[in-house]
Parts: C-alpha cells; structure tokens; sequence
C-alpha cells in the first residue's frame, strides 16, 4: 500500500526541541520531492519545509528557517525535520506530503503542541 | 509569506454550481498556475487539481479548474452533500522561493 505514516508528535515545553518523522512505503521514495506541511488547530496549511529527491536541496519556510532543519534518508525511506526553539506558535499538526507534479499523498498528521 | 487570497466561505445549493476563487500574483498562480486540495473535518488533504486543471485518477469529472491571469478558480457541478468540505489552494512562488496556500474556502451545501 502506497502510504506515509508520520511519528514522533506530543507535547513539549517552550524552547524545547522535538524530530518527527515520516515512514514511506509502497513506492520509490527515493525519487521524490518531500515537504512538510502543517495545520495549527482551526487554521489553515501552512508549508513548513521540502527536500529534493537527493537529500541535498532544501528550503525552509521565513517563519521556521534557523530553528527547523528538513533531511532525509533514502535508504531507509523515511523523511525527518528536526524542530528546536519551539515556539506556542509552533503548535499544530505536521503533515508529511509527497510531490508528484503536486501534493498527490499525504500522511495522516502527528501533533505538536509546545505548551509549559 | 505573503499568500493566496481565498474567500473565506461559500454557500451553495444542492445540485447547483460553486465557483471558488483563489488570487495570487504573477509569481506564483500568475506563473505556474495552482493546486487545489479538499479537506473533510478530521481528514489529511486530498488533491483535486493541479497546474490549474490537470486532475489525479479518481477524481471527479463534477470537478475542473481554470486560470484567468492571476486568479485560478474551481467550479464544481451538480453539488454533493460530500462536497462539503474546505478547500485550499496553492502554488510556488518563483519569487519567495516557497511555496504559499490561500487561507482556504469553506463550502456549505445547502
């Protein structure tokens, strides 16, 4: 089954840091672009980071550049992005989001919240 | 970042017409046209459309999207109770080199 499976959310305090992770199975992740993309709660989405196919090219969005870092490792099919300096403003959902011309799949989410 | 411009919600009748707008700039739908995405409450995205009406296997033909400058639209026919849903849209900006989102459009069938 074509799917990614994101891990790794749960709370943490203010200026704590968190590494979520994104399992994909079912195809070639090695061939992809991959994105991280999240949802504070009741909010829209908000493109957080992505990564070109060969784990070189990278780019971050304003609001997370210098506190997030987006990689991955193709041979064991998963993607990461390493979170520090969290922020309340950091809270919300983080979805893990292939690019195949577009978004075509997408994780079921992993929560973060940064509260003390 | 600057993003894309959605109106916040439209209402619709059953079996009707909805048209929903998202406007950007010519950096971003202006150049490379934009994605549309669905979200039911509780569920990840799911995508519609992408470079303005290209649309993934299993999407519905009730579903097309079009571009006029820098404004992309969506319009869905013959409306669905299970179109109810929000709906998002995006593009790259060649500009911000980062991709942006509208701040989405809540669709009400009535």
């Amino acid at each position: 089954e074509v799917q990614l499976v994101e891990s790794g959310g749960g709370l943490v305090q203010p200026g704590g840091s968190l590494r979520l992770s994104c399992a994909a199975s079912g195809f070639s992740f090695s061939n992809y672009w991959m994105h991280w993309v999240r949802q504070a709660p009741g909010k829209g989405l908000m493109w957080v980071a992505h990564i070109h196919s060969d784990g070189v090219t990278t780019s971050h969005a304003d609001s997370v550049r210098g506190r997030f870092t987006i990689s991955r490792d193709n041979a064991k099919n998963t993607l990461y992005v390493q979170m520090n300096s969290l922020r309340a403003e950091d809270t919300a959902v983080y979805y893990c989001v292939r690019e195949e011309e577009s978004f075509d799949l997408w994780g079921q989410g992993t929560l973060v919240t940064v509260s003390s | 970042q600057a993003g894309l411009t959605q109106p916040p919600s439209v209402s619709k009748g059953l079996r009707q017409t909805a048209t929903l707008t998202c406007t950007g700039n010519s950096n971003n739908v202006g150049n490379q046209g934009a994605t549309w995405l669905q979200q039911h409450q509780g569920h990840p995205p799911r995508l519609l459309s992408y470079r303005n009406n290209n649309r993934p296997s299993g999407i519905s033909e009730r579903l097309s999207a079009s571009r006029s400058g820098s404004t992309s639209s969506l319009t869905i026919t013959g409306l669905q109770p299970e179109d109810e849903a929000d709906y998002y849209c995006s593009a790259w900006d060649s500009s911000l080199t980062a991709w942006v989102f509208g701040g989405g459009t809540k669709l009400t069938v009535l």
